[in-house]
């Protein structure tokens, strides 16, 4: 298994572009997350997805949207990009069973926007 | 979920315990509490979690006071590589849509040197 994958690993937008971050998980698991992480502070929760076709927004989910049209595949789209969404992203997925919060995460993508 | 108070950063010898150290005064009965770490550049690692029963597995040890008011993550062990971020986080037994929601603060950064 290779468990939470996110593409890419950096990128640097200019102000006003757009991308997509990928991430894709083969752990079958229904609920998956996106979190944002600014320079020496703890993670911020931007959206989530409790299955497929299902989404819904964090604590910081303005400049951002989802899709969740598969299990595995959970994009995090910036449409018109800022400085402030500068960060790095985090993906992760939990699986269904139980109430233990054991979250497993990709390697991130270090965004730039200038 | 209520807060927790970590100190900012801790250092330790390679091959000794490394205690960290979690204060969480206003926990509710039902709360876990779950530690992460973070390797730099890397995506969080879950470590070990408990309600009121010290607990350990083959990373880490957790002990929790009687009256569930802090809380010590040990690493037997130190060694280089577990030089990172950790972090204490209280999280109640989620259904649905907050499931997998979790609060990370700043956490302690733990180094270890040779």
């Amino acid at each position: 298994n290779a468990g939470v994958t996110q593409t890419p690993k950096f990128r640097i937008l200019k102000i006003g572009q757009s991308m997509t971050l990928q991430c894709t998980q083969d752990m079958n698991h229904n609920y998956m997350y996106w979190y944002r992480q600014d320079p020496g502070m703890g993670l911020k929760l931007i959206y989530y997805s409790v299955g497929a076709g299902i989404t819904d927004k964090g604590e910081v989910p303005n400049g951002y949207n989802v899709s969740r049209s598969t299990t595995e595949d959970f994009p995090l789209r910036l449409e018109l990009a800022a400085p402030s969404q500068t960060s790095v992203y985090f993906c992760a997925s939990r699986g269904r069973s139980g109430y233990n919060e054991k979250l497993f995460f990709g390697s991130g993508t270090q965004l730039s926007v200038l | 979920d209520a807060k927790t108070t970590q100190p900012t950063s801790m250092d330790c010898a390679e091959g000794r315990a490394a205690n960290l150290p979690c204060n969480h005064s206003t926990i509710s009965g039902n709360e876990y509490v779950y530690w992460y770490r973070q390797i730099h550049s890397q995506g969080p690692q879950y470590i070990i979690h408990g309600l009121k029963n010290n607990e350990t597995n083959e990373m880490a040890s957790l002990i929790i006071t009687e009256d569930r008011k802090s809380s010590t993550l040990i690493l037997p062990h130190a060694t280089l590589r577990d030089t990172a971020v950790y972090y204490c986080i209280l999280k109640s037994p989620g259904r649905g849509s907050t499931l997998g929601r979790l609060y990370f603060g700043r956490g302690t950064q733990l180094t270890v040197w040779p």
